[in-house]
């Protein structure tokens, strides 16, 4: 069975700060990984897909890496701001199931100003 | 383009009653899910729909029925209302194009659903 899971479950961090955010996963068996960003009474923003073929993604100052051999993904997010205090998920799809989509339970983060 | 739209976006209900969640998206996306999200308990997976006219049952299925007569819309339906389907759910489409297909997830803004 498929296990995501997001450490830490919160984050706090003074502005400006550079930060990593993971998203560990239990099966190598993947097919693509999404990481989102929810705001409180919010949706779920896409911020970036990774297919397993790829190493990295990149939006901004977004960065997100995959490595299916340790079943780790990293969203790494760079000078943080205020504006960035959200509740940050990753998914993921399997290989074998397109139909169901494993979501990680989140790291919820402040950037304080 | 509007993306994925949820209709209400606020409910109240009294145990018992039923009522209709409308999804909508115009990106011509083949795949539809709806889930609920709970404190502690993350999101989970109701029901999904592959394409028109198909619709399959997720993790959490019980007291909820779905539809998708036409492309762009899922429909879930609660049929007798109860106080554990309070909830926030969220409807979400994705890309598919068999292997070649991305199936990046687009999520609708959510329906707050308070059943007393």
């Amino acid at each position: 069975k498929q296990e995501v899971t997001q450490i830490p479950a919160a984050l706090s961090v003074p502005e400006g700060e550079n930060l990593v955010l993971n998203c560990s996963f239990t099966d190598s068996a993947i097919y693509n990984l999404q990481w989102f960003r929810q705001d409180p009474g919010k949706g779920l923003t896409s911020l970036l897909l990774i297919q397993s073929s790829q190493r990295e993604q990149t939006s901004g100052r977004l960065n997100a890496s995959l490595d299916k051999s340790s079943g780790r993904s990293t969203l790494y997010i760079a000078a943080s701001q205020p504006g960035d205090s959200a509740t940050y998920l990753c998914a993921l799809f399997r290989e074998d199931n397109f139909n169901k989509f494993y979501f990680g339970s989140g790291t919820k983060l402040n950037v304080k100003p | 383009n509007a993306g994925v739209t949820q209709t209400p976006k606020f409910r109240v209900l009294k145990t018992g009653q039923s009522m209709t969640l409308l999804c909508a998206q115009d990106m011509n996306h083949e795949y539809m899910y709806w889930y609920r999200q709970d404190p502690g308990m993350g999101l989970r997976l109701i029901h999904y729909s592959v394409g028109e006219g198909t619709t399959a049952k997720g993790e959490v299925p019980d007291g909820y029925n779905v539809s998708r007569l036409k492309k762009q819309n899922f429909l879930l339906g609660l049929e007798s209302a109860a106080p554990s389907q309070t909830s926030v759910y969220f409807c979400a489409s994705s890309t598919s194009s068999g292997r070649a297909g991305t199936y990046e997830q687009y999520f609708g803004p959510g329906t707050r659903l308070t059943v007393t």
